[in-house]
C-alpha cells in the first residue's frame, strides 16, 4: 500500500526565515507522481507542483523549491524568505491509477504540515 | 472562469437525517472525486467517477452514496448510516491521463451533524 508521511505537524517561523517541509513516501510502483498542495484558511486545495518518478531534477519557482531524492524516497519543499501569506496547511501526495478506463487517479495524502508565518 | 463549485459552504443537520452535498464543474473533466478531511488527517477518498453513469467506491465509502447523471455534476449523499459524518468534504476533478493529472478542488463543504 502507498503511504505518505509528513512528520512535521506544525511549524512556526518568523517572516523572512527559510523553512523546509519534509515528505517521505512509500510505494512499490516504479512509475508514480508526487504532488504538493497548499490549503489556505479558505479551505480549497491549491496545486503547487507535480514531479514524476523519473525526473529527479530539483525545481525552483520563485521563493519555492523542491528537492526530490528517490534514494531516500523524499520530496521536500522549501520556502525561501517566508511571508505571512505562506501561512497554510501543506500536503504532500502520491498518485496511483484507479479503474480500467484510464481516466482516474487516486491521491494518497500525508497528514499535512501547518505552517504559521508571523511578523 | 472554469472551476468546481461546492454548495453550501456550511451545512448543519440533525443526526439521523440524510444530507446531499452539491458539486458542479465546468472544466469538462471526465473524472470526479469526493474526499473527506478530518482535523489532523490527510484527505481520504470516498467515491470517484470516471465517466457518466459510472462510479466506484474509494477507501471510506460506507455510509455514503453518489450519482453521476451528468458529466458536470457529482453529488454526494451522507446517509444516516455514516457513523461520524461531521467533517470537511472536498470535491475534485481531473483531466487527462492516469496518475499524472493534478486534482482540481472545490472550496469544500463543512458538514456538522448534531
Amino acid at each position: 500500500a502507498q503511504k505518505v508521511t509528513q512528520a512535521q505537524t506544525e511549524i512556526s517561523v518568523v517572516e523572512k526565515e527559510d523553512v523546509t517541509l519534509d515528505c517521505v513516501y512509500e510505494t512499490r510502483d516504479t512509475t508514480y507522481y508526487l504532488f504538493w498542495y497548499k490549503q489556505p484558511p479558505s479551505g480549497e486545495l491549491v496545486f503547487l507542483i507535480r514531479r514524476n518518478s523519473f525526473d529527479e531534477q530539483n525545481e525552483i519557482s520563485g521563493r519555492y523549491s523542491w528537492n526530490f531524492q528517490k534514494s531516500t524516497s523524499s520530496f521536500n519543499f522549501t520556502i525561501t524568505a517566508s511571508q505571512v501569506v505562506d501561512s497554510a496547511v501543506y500536503f504532500c501526495a502520491l498518485s496511483e491509477a484507479l479503474g480500467s478506463a484510464g481516466t482516474a487517479s487516486k491521491l494518497t495524502f500525508g497528514t499535512g504540515t501547518r505552517l504559521q508565518v508571523t511578523l | 472562469d472554469g472551476g468546481i463549485t461546492q454548495s453550501p459552504k456550511y451545512l448543519f443537520r440533525k443526526e439521523g437525517q440524510n444530507v446531499t452535498l452539491s458539486c458542479e464543474q465546468n472544466l469538462n473533466h471526465d473524472a470526479m472525486y469526493w474526499y473527506r478531511q478530518d482535523p489532523g488527517q490527510g484527505l481520504r477518498l470516498i467515491y470517484y467517477s470516471q465517466i457518466v453513469n459510472d462510479f466506484q467506491k474509494g477507501d471510506i465509502a460506507e455510509g455514503y452514496s453518489v450519482s453521476r447523471e451528468k458529466k458536470e455534476s457529482f453529488p454526494l449523499t451522507v446517509t444516516s448510516a455514516q457513523k461520524n459524518p461531521t467533517a470537511f468534504y472536498l470535491c475534485a476533478s481531473t483531466l487527462g491521463t492516469v496518475i499524472s493529472s493534478p486534482l482540481h478542488f472545490g472550496n469544500g463543504t463543512r458538514l456538522t451533524v448534531t
